[in-house]
């Protein structure tokens, strides 16, 4: 099974600055079946990425992946909220424990 | 409007079963794996299992294998979680997800419902 482990756990950051989130893998996987997801309280999570670095419908172009990492350019208040990676290079399929970015 | 609605959920004794279900609307359901995703109250995500477009790849988390059966019945455009000797740690938010891509087994998830919750306790 291949883990991910995001960091950092906790980013305190204001509106209007930038976004770096990592995610590493225990295996080998190429970063081609990577995704990210946004997941805001007492909602369901929403996709941002796949395949890294294409963005979902919908997505605004703050948003964007490279290789293992997310980067919000800049922080709406909206964007504040809990991200996940996934990879999908085989089942079983796993997510990342999830960085929390939150309001400075 | 694209959307999954899952259905089933409860409290349950541990040790006993409970079947979820998952109605999709809006796509052509048989042309998508489609696969579970539960959430412990305030943990993370867990892929539970997937279920290729025909049933003919199946999959589970070690956590749940021999006691989860997942199934889909792609007349009915639905997906179900036949789950067995349930334990207080299967407590969580479930949640049912489609595969972003066509025919693929493992996929990023495009779709998913506002999920169901299950608690296990006595």
């Amino acid at each position: 099974e291949i883990v991910l482990t995001q960091s950092p756990d906790t980013l305190s950051l204001s509106p209007g600055e930038r976004a770096t989130l990592s995610c590493r893998a225990s295996q080998s996987v190429t970063s081609r079946y990577l995704a990210w997801y946004q997941q805001k309280p007492g909602q369901a999570p929403r996709l941002l990425i796949y395949g890294a670095s294409s963005r979902a419908t919908g997505i605004p172009d703050r948003f964007s992946g490279t290789d293992f990492t997310l980067t919000i350019s800049r922080l709406e208040p909206e964007d504040f909220a809990v991200y996940y990676c996934q990879q999908y290079g085989g089942p079983p399929l796993t997510f990342g424990g999830g960085t929390k970015v939150e309001i400075k | 409007d694209v959307q999954l609605v899952e259905s089933g959920g409860g409290l349950v004794q541990p040790g006993r079963s409970l079947t979820l279900s998952c109605a999709a609307f809006g796509f052509s359901f048989d042309n998508y794996a489609m696969y579970w995703v539960r959430q412990a109250p305030g943990k993370g995500l867990e892929w539970v299992s997937g279920i290729n477009w025909n049933s003919g790849g199946i999959d589970y988390a070690d956590s749940v294998k021999g006691r989860f059966t997942i199934s889909r019945d792609n007349g009915k455009k639905s997906l179900y979680l036949q789950m067995n000797n349930l334990r207080p740690e299967d407590t969580a938010l479930y949640y049912c997800t489609k595969a972003g891509t066509h025919y693929s087994y493992s996929s990023y998830m495009d779709v998913w419902g506002k999920g169901t919750t299950v608690i296990v306790s006595s």
